[in-house]
């Protein structure tokens, strides 16, 4: 399958400070990019969908001033978590689509792991 | 009541029964059902993609969707070792490619 490549794969960080994390898709350009969050023994939680060129949309509950997520190219999203408390400590994973008029050809990244300390 | 259900687990196995994972759901919209497999800190990774109603086979896996009873089966045969993972459901609605929803997936170890 398609890979798609996220860094760092953990992190930690201070609290307050902002922390980057890159998603590129290796071999297929991605007009449309996913960002999640999952939280032990818990369902991922789609935070956001980036378009190419476009402003991501958010879902309801995420704070879009607190996740930054820009999406320049066809093959790089990233998402920076700015301000960064305890509380935002979890597992992140992005995806891409290698055609977005199926769920088949969506492909994950490995995940980042964010603790804030 | 959540969109989609799944045991957690955990779920012990010796090597070589067969396991069987299941989902239900509240959404009738769904129309698309997938089966992924998340390794330890990794992302997950795709097992099974089915539409609608039926039974899909694949190797050691199966999968099979009841809609009338909105319940999902992913069925492993001759376990292995190598198939202890986080098995997560996950399912979207009529345009294929739209939002997916996730259970909260089973962990499963096979044990030698």
């Amino acid at each position: 399958g398609a890979v798609v490549s996220q860094h760092p794969s953990r992190v930690i960080c201070k609290s307050g400070t902002s922390v980057k994390i890159e998603c590129r898709s290796l071999d297929f350009q991605a007009t449309t990019m996913f960002w999640y969050r999952q939280f032990p023994k818990k369902s991922l939680m789609l935070m956001a969908t980036s378009n190419e060129g476009s402003k991501a949309t958010y879902e309801q509950g995420v704070e879009k001033d607190k996740f930054l997520i820009n999406h320049a190219s066809l093959t790089l999203s990233t998402l920076t978590v700015t301000s960064a408390h305890p509380e935002d400590s979890s597992f992140y994973i992005c995806s891409a689509t290698q055609d977005s008029g199926t769920n088949e050809k969506l492909f994950f990244g490995s995940g980042t792991q964010l603790s804030v300390l | 009541q959540k969109e989609v259900e799944q045991d957690p687990g955990p779920l012990s196995v010796p090597e070589g029964a067969i396991v069987s994972l299941n989902c239900t759901y509240s959404n009738s919209a769904f129309q698309y059902f997938m089966w992924y497999r998340q390794y330890s800190r990794k992302g997950p990774e795709l097992l099974m993609y089915t539409y609608s109603s039926g039974n899909k086979e694949d190797g050691r896996f199966t999968a099979q969707v009841d809609k009338s009873s909105k319940y999902i089966s992913l069925f492993i045969r001759d376990s292995q070792p190598s198939d202890s993972a986080t098995y997560l459901c996950a399912m979207s609605g009529l345009g294929g490619s739209e939002k997916l929803v996730f259970g909260k997936g089973m962990k499963l170890t096979v044990n030698p």
